[in-house]
């Protein structure tokens, strides 16, 4: 697709639901990070893959925190048990490759809230 | 303990006249900066970039300049534009230990630039 494409756009989730958020990033782009921003604040790396390989999930908060991009195209990330302090923006970026001069192009983030 | 620091939440400007952004950081390991500009409801979209190794790079009506020895960098905008009232983050991402492509944010500067 033309941009990086974020599912659902807006999440209600009942505090102790599991909720699964999907990225379906540029074609072609290699690489694919999830970046979570609350409130008020900038965001956040959570993990990074290049293709199907999970690099870097150093930035995941907790292990009710999951991601996978099986094929390396379309990813998923997973919170298990919602937590109110999980609200906030979920971003997902892509790069063709990974060049540091250019940045990553980000998705429009999947708002999550937690009730 | 936050690395990137923007310490003006919002700023607002005349069209026109210059818009001046500022950037501290703390990590001496971050070597490439990034602005990125944000508009309500979309993901941050790159600017502009610069490496440490200059001082200055500049891109139509925006410079960025970094000064090392201050930690600071600052984005000017020349002349400012109604369209370019958004929140405008600061990012960083460090060499050393093989995880360049991790970005750290600063919490943003909202923009105005009045008609």
């Amino acid at each position: 697709g033309a941009g990086v494409s974020q599912s659902p756009r807006y999440k209600v989730a009942k505090r102790g639901q599991d909720v699964a958020l999907r990225c379906d990033p540029i074609s072609g782009h290699v690489s694919l990070f999830w970046y979570q921003q609350a409130l008020g604040q900038g965001p956040e790396f959570l993990t990074y893959f290049q293709n199907e390989a999970q690099l870097d999930k150093s930035g995941l908060p907790s292990d009710r925190f999951f991601a996978e991009r099986p094929e390396g195209s379309v990813s998923t990330l997973k919170i298990q048990r919602t937590q109110q302090e999980d609200s906030a923006v979920y971003l997902c970026a892509s790069s063709l490759e990974w060049a540091r001069g250019y940045g990553y192009t980000f998705g429009s983030g999947t708002r999550l809230t937690v009730v | 303990d936050q690395q990137v620091k923007q310490n003006s939440p919002s700023l607002s400007v005349q069209e026109g006249r210059i818009s001046i952004l500022n950037c501290d950081y703390t990590n001496s390991m971050f070597d490439y900066f990034l602005w990125y500009k944000k508009y309500p409801a979309e993901g941050p979209t790159f600017l502009i970039s610069i490496s440490s190794i200059k001082d200055k790079n500049e891109d139509g009506r925006f410079t960025v300049f970094l000064n090392k020895s201050a930690k600071h960098l600052s984005l000017h905008i020349v002349p400012s534009q109604p369209g370019d009232s958004a929140v405008y983050f600061c990012a960083a991402s460090a060499r050393s230990g093989g995880s360049n492509y991790k970005l750290t944010f600063g919490k943003g500067t909202l923009l105005t630039v009045n008609p």
